[in-house]
């Protein structure tokens, strides 16, 4: 267990859906990454948020939102979903000792 | 830009040795990471530099030049548990990563 914790594990929805993933970061971890993976491609940044604030934008879709709550969890927000949309999607956490991923959340769009 | 180049595929034999070599273009990126990551799994710390030089832990080495936008992986004494992805990442406030490298160990 890396500390980091994603829900649900595994996701499947249909085209058009909207879907909300969750993450807790480490204990005592102010920040949270978002990363999207889809199939045999690498990990693509999408946003970040520290404390509650956003801080950073990547490649993130105008269909996607994120969110960080005062006890610091984040959800993403994925709507509209189209079949591309399919993908693991990881949060990550950064300490003194590095960024910490969680185990991802595999989302399948059908 | 922030662009990080490392090949696609590597096959090397259990016991041997192999480097994983990395470029990046120089501006933005304060240190070089490396991840491992199996195939549906998150990726996993392996190692970090800020210096440029060789850290070295246990089987697994890594060098930096920053002059040189260049990082490379060493694995030492290969096992088959070690047939991954490899990912070199640069941070600038947060973790670019590029394509990865699938590392196929053979026996």
């Amino acid at each position: 267990d890396s500390g980091v914790t994603q829900t649900p594990k595994h996701l499947i929805t249909a085209t058009g859906q909207r879907v909300t993933l969750r993450c807790s970061p480490r204990s005592g971890d102010l920040s949270v990454y978002w990363y999207q993976q889809s199939l045999d491609q690498g990990l693509q940044f999408l946003i970040q948020y520290y404390n509650g604030e956003e801080r950073a934008k990547g490649n993130i879709l105008e269909r996607f939102s994120a969110q960080q709550f005062p006890d610091l969890h984040s959800e993403l927000n994925l709507s509209s979903l189209e079949l591309g949309d399919s993908a693991l999607y990881f949060c990550a956490s950064r300490s003194l000792y590095g960024y910490t991923f969680g185990s991802g959340t595999r989302l399948t769009v059908v | 830009g922030q662009n990080i180049d490392q090949p696609t595929e590597m096959t090397a034999t259990e016991g041997a040795i192999v480097q994983i070599n990395c470029t990046y273009q120089t501006s933005g990126f304060n240190g070089l990471f490396w991840y491992q990551q199996h195939a549906g799994e998150a990726p996993t710390f392996l190692s970090y530099n800020v210096l440029d030089g060789l850290e070295e832990k246990g089987r697994f080495s890594s060098f930096l030049s920053r002059s040189k936008g260049y990082s490379y992986l060493l694995l030492k004494e290969l096992q088959m548990k070690d047939s991954a992805s490899y990912l070199c990442a640069g941070e600038g406030g947060k973790l670019i990563f590029g394509q990865g490298t699938e590392l196929s160990v053979k026996p």
